[in-house]
């Protein structure tokens, strides 16, 4: 069964610094990874994707996250924050392209 | 710009009532899947469709909830009778099997207060 761990519910950054959001994974098989970002009272928007091409993924709003096999994880980075990037970021994995997708619990980035 | 409509944004209603959400995926999207977010449980999975036929409802309390898709531009989900415990957040994703980069698109959600 495919999982992922969050490290840290609550990440609290200035204005300027690195922005780093961690997401280790279990999987059976290689799996599909995913970061969404979450702003209040609104749906799930897609930051970057993972879908076993190339292992450093770039995202919308200069978010990337490098996929680690041996490391199992999944890390969000972005190199400088904006006051904007405050919000709720949940990592997520399927086992295949297009199934259902395993979230989670959350870091909100404050 | 196609979006993922789900209607209503807010539910209020009394414990042991019917309550239906509606979701309308974006046009031309083939798999339609059913999520709740709650404080406690997190994001889970309550079921999802492909080509309007159900592939996995696994996630979804069996006595109590329903999901259909009369038609490829409606999506149901259904509860009767709501208990406090359903309160939560329903979010509906749709994307399509042809998009090789696999997003799942969300709507804005509907919140549900049983009380």
């Amino acid at each position: 069964a495919q999982s992922v761990t969050q490290l840290g519910s609550h990440v609290s950054v200035s204005e300027g610094a690195l922005v780093l959001l961690r997401c280790n994974y279990s999987s059976s098989v290689p799996p599909y990874l995913f970061w969404y970002v979450q702003y209040p009272n609104q749906g799930l928007q897609l930051l970057l994707k993972y879908t076993s091409a190339a292992t450093l993924v770039k995202g919308i709003n200069g978010f990337e996250a490098e996929f680690k096999k041996s490391e199992t994880s999944f890390h969000l980075t972005k190199p400088s924050a904006h006051m904007s990037d405050a919000a709720e970021y949940f990592c997520a994995v399927s086992r295949t392209g297009f199934q259902k997708l395993v979230f989670g619990t959350g870091t909100r980035l404050l | 710009d196609a979006r993922v409509t789900q209607t209503p944004r807010h539910k209020v209603t009394e414990m042991g009532q019917e309550v239906t959400m509606r979701c309308q995926p974006i046009l031309g999207h083939n798999t339609v899947f059913w999520y709740r977010q709650t404080m406690m449980q997190g994001l889970e999975l309550l079921a999802y469709f492909r080509n309007r036929a159900p592939l996995d409802d696994s996630g979804m309390p069996k006595d109590r909830f329903s999901a259909e898709m009369p038609d490829a531009t409606l999506a149901t989900l259904k509860i009767q009778p709501s208990e406090p415990r359903d309160s939560a957040v329903y979010f509906c994703a749709s994307g399509s099997v042809r998009d090789r980069g696999y997003e799942q698109y969300f709507g804005p959600g509907t919140r549900l207060t049983v009380t």
